[in-house]
């Protein structure tokens, strides 16, 4: 079955960095674009980004322009969300999900469980 | 990129119907029929209850229905459950990006 599995998650400073990943099994990652969505404590859904199959189309939401990276390796089977310039707001739940765009159909389907990025002094 | 909408809470007794309101612009809900519900229960990943406006994925009960009209799309749950008690939110494509409603919390009275 389909099976997203985030990484990376953890307690930085504001302004340090950090990388999560996040590891898909259960399906061919090469078949499906793929997003990054957050959730602050206590707090809705923001989409944060999504990336096209091979990479060549990107997206951010205006909030992480400029300081968030998406990228994949298909061959690995992985998806990445490089962030810098850590702030406060930053602090969520992030998770990583599926996208049907490539079948024409833009939805986002399966969810990972997420990973907590905590970003606090 | 502004969240859409949704009403903060919906309630109902076991058995009745409720409709969770998702309004959007011209420039999102009302330019594509890519009107998506996720049902999120407490510390746990969303699930895709319907996609498309009013399609259900496989698994997914009859009593979740989804619909349109101009720039606000709907989710009506028919025949309430203790189960459906969690927080709902809409989702819509807008060609560059997605944007997620604000989210409701329906309570199973």
């Amino acid at each position: 079955q389909v099976q997203l599995v985030e990484s990376g998650g953890g307690l930085v400073r504001p302004g340090g960095s950090l990388r999560l990943s996040c590891a898909a099994s259960g399906f061919t990652l090469s078949d499906y674009y793929m997003n990054w969505i957050r959730q602050a404590p206590g707090k809705g859904l923001e989409w944060v980004s999504y990336i096209s199959i091979s990479g060549t189309t990107i997206s951010y939401a205006d909030s992480v322009k400029g300081r968030f990276t998406i990228s994949r390796d298909n061959a690995e089977n992985s998806l990445y969300l490089q962030m810098n310039s850590l702030r406060a707001e930053d602090t969520a739940v992030y998770y990583c999900a599926r996208d049907l765009t490539v079948s024409g159909s833009p939805t986002i389907d399966y969810w990972g469980q997420g990973t907590l990025v905590t970003v606090s002094s | 990129q502004s969240a859409l909408p949704q009403p903060a809470s919906v309630s109902g007794s076991p058995g009745q119907s409720i409709t969770i309101s998702c309004t959007g612009t011209s420039s999102d809900v009302g330019s594509y029929n890519l009107v998506s519900w996720y049902q999120q229960h407490p510390n746990k990943a969303p699930k895709l209850v319907i996609f498309e406006v009013t399609k259900r994925p496989s698994g997914v009960s009859n009593r979740f229905s989804g619909s349109k009209s101009g720039n606000t799309a709907s989710l009506t749950i028919s025949g309430l459950q203790a189960e459906d008690e969690a927080d709902y939110y809409c989702c819509s494509y807008a060609t560059t990006y997605y944007v997620f409603g604000t989210g409701t919390k329906v309570t199973v009275l």
